[in-house]
């Protein structure tokens, strides 16, 4: 069965810190990868994604998620945090001929000043 | 930006009642999709539709549910009677294309109170 799994219900980080937040997936085949975004009381605003190629792969907002096969992980990371960045952040995954979106339990991302 | 609008934001419904939500998709995007997030739960796919037809639905999507494009903008998720475990966020999302590169934009979300 496909899943998703986000280890950390809060992480929490000071600005101008680097951010990582954790992913792990399972699925039958080539996995398409997805990170979202959402903040209060809005819907789920898409950052990045990872189809094929590079493993490290550059969304919006300076985000970015590296995607290791073998350890079935696509972490997003940002070199430096800023408050605004505070939010709730979900991975997401797709199987090939499937339209569905597997998505995980959600982060919740607390950025310091 | 272009966005993906639903109405109404927060819907309150008597239990046994018919609900209709309603979504504006992105203009120029071929295939739809509803989610919902009962609270304190992940995410869940409900249905894919594209060229007027169900491409995909999951096992929630019975027969008590159904999708409908009205018009050339519109794109609506009815609930014929309502459950009290119906009470969820419901996402409406589209996507230009329907291949698994293909990143699905969401819409604010439609609150629903089933009373």
């Amino acid at each position: 069965a496909q899943s998703v799994a986000q280890p950390e219900d809060q992480v929490n980080v000071a600005e101008g810190n680097p951010l990582t937040v954790k992913c792990t997936y399972s699925v039958s085949g080539n996995p398409y990868l997805f990170w979202y975004v959402q903040y209060p009381n809005r819907g789920l605003q898409f950052l990045l994604k990872y189809i094929t190629g590079d493993n490290l792969v550059k969304g919006s907002y300076g985000f970015e998620a590296e995607f290791n096969k073998s350890q079935t992980s696509f972490h997003l990371k940002k070199p430096s945090a800023l408050v605004s960045d505070s939010a709730l952040y979900f991975c997401a995954v797709r199987r090939g001929g499937s339209y569905k979106l597997i998505f995980g339990s959600g982060t919740r991302l607390l950025v310091r000043p | 930006e272009p966005e993906v609008t639903q109405t109404p934001s927060h819907q309150v419904t008597q239990m046994g009642q018919e609900v209709i939500l309603r979504c504006v998709p992105i203009s120029n995007h071929l295939y739809f999709y509803w989610y919902r997030q009962i609270l304190g739960q992940k995410v869940e796919f409900l249905v894919s539709f594209y060229n007027n037809e169900i491409s995909e639905k999951s096992e929630i999507f019975d027969d008590q549910f159904s999708v409908e494009r009205p018009d050339g903008s519109n794109f609506t998720l009815k609930i014929r009677s309502t459950k009290l475990e119906d009470s969820a966020m419901y996402f409406c999302a589209s996507s230009e294309e329907g291949g698994q590169g293909q990143p699905q934009h969401f819409g604010d979300g439609t609150r629903l109170s089933i009373l």
